[in-house]
């Protein structure tokens, strides 16, 4: 089946710092999400994004489709923007599932 | 739009007993719906796929008689965990996909299940 890493696993930023999350697939998609996940579980929409380039206040995504990656930005960190990043993908010819990376950690101090 | 609730939010009990999820939603309809377990520290894992008026389909390694999915119409889906065991104790994610709109999936607010 098809393959998702996210990196870095991890990442400690200050307030007001910039971000680049990454997310690399193996195999062509017809669907690709990012998600936040906040302290309570609850998982929030940032992206439907399965190509080009999209922006949403402080945060942006692209992806670029024919080389199997997404970016997620995250300009002017602030500590509500803690918690876990996933990227999740629907391979092409699927069966509507989505395959979750194993997440981002964002830590954002003040 | 596009909300997808979940109850109970959370749920306790004795080894041995069934519990039962909703997963409902609530402002669209969704012919196709599905159920994540997520353990802590831990990305989701796809249990099963929940169709409108026929079975569900489950993941390699998931136990059908176990984890019972019920999907009897297009705004509500029910996972029911029989005769729990401590090692069944998890976050349980549903997650919707709106028949009218692209391919997004809208996810549940979860169920944490600790079984003692």
């Amino acid at each position: 089946g098809i393959q998702v890493e996210q990196s870095p696993p991890d990442l400690i930023l200050q307030e007001g710092a910039n971000s680049t999350l990454r997310c690399n697939f193996s195999d062509s998609v017809n669907n690709l999400q990012w998600f936040h996940q906040n302290p309570w579980g609850q998982l929030i929409n940032l992206f439907y994004i399965p190509s080009g380039t999209k922006q949403n206040g402080r945060l942006s995504a692209t992806t670029v489709a024919t080389e199997r990656y997404s970016l997620l930005y995250i300009s002017s960190s602030q500590t509500t923007d803690s918690g876990v990043y996933f990227c999740a993908v629907e391979a092409q010819g699927g069966s509507e599932k989505l395959v979750f990376g194993k997440g981002t950690k964002l830590t954002v101090n003040p | 739009g596009a909300v997808v609730s979940q109850h109970p939010s959370r749920v306790i009990c004795k080894s041995g007993t069934s519990v039962k999820i909703e997963c409902r939603s609530l402002d669209f309809q969704a012919t196709t719906m599905f159920w994540y377990r997520q353990f802590p520290k831990q990305s989701l894992m796809l249990m099963a796929t929940s169709n409108e008026g026929s079975k569900a389909t489950y993941e390699q390694g998931v136990e059908k008689d176990k984890f019972l999915i019920n999907h009897a119409s297009l705004t509500l889906s029910t996972l029911t965990v029989t005769s729990a065991h401590p090692e069944d104790s998890s976050f349980y994610i549903c997650s919707a996909r709106d028949i009218g709109g692209v391919e997004t999936q809208y996810f549940g607010p979860g169920t944490r299940l600790l079984v003692l």
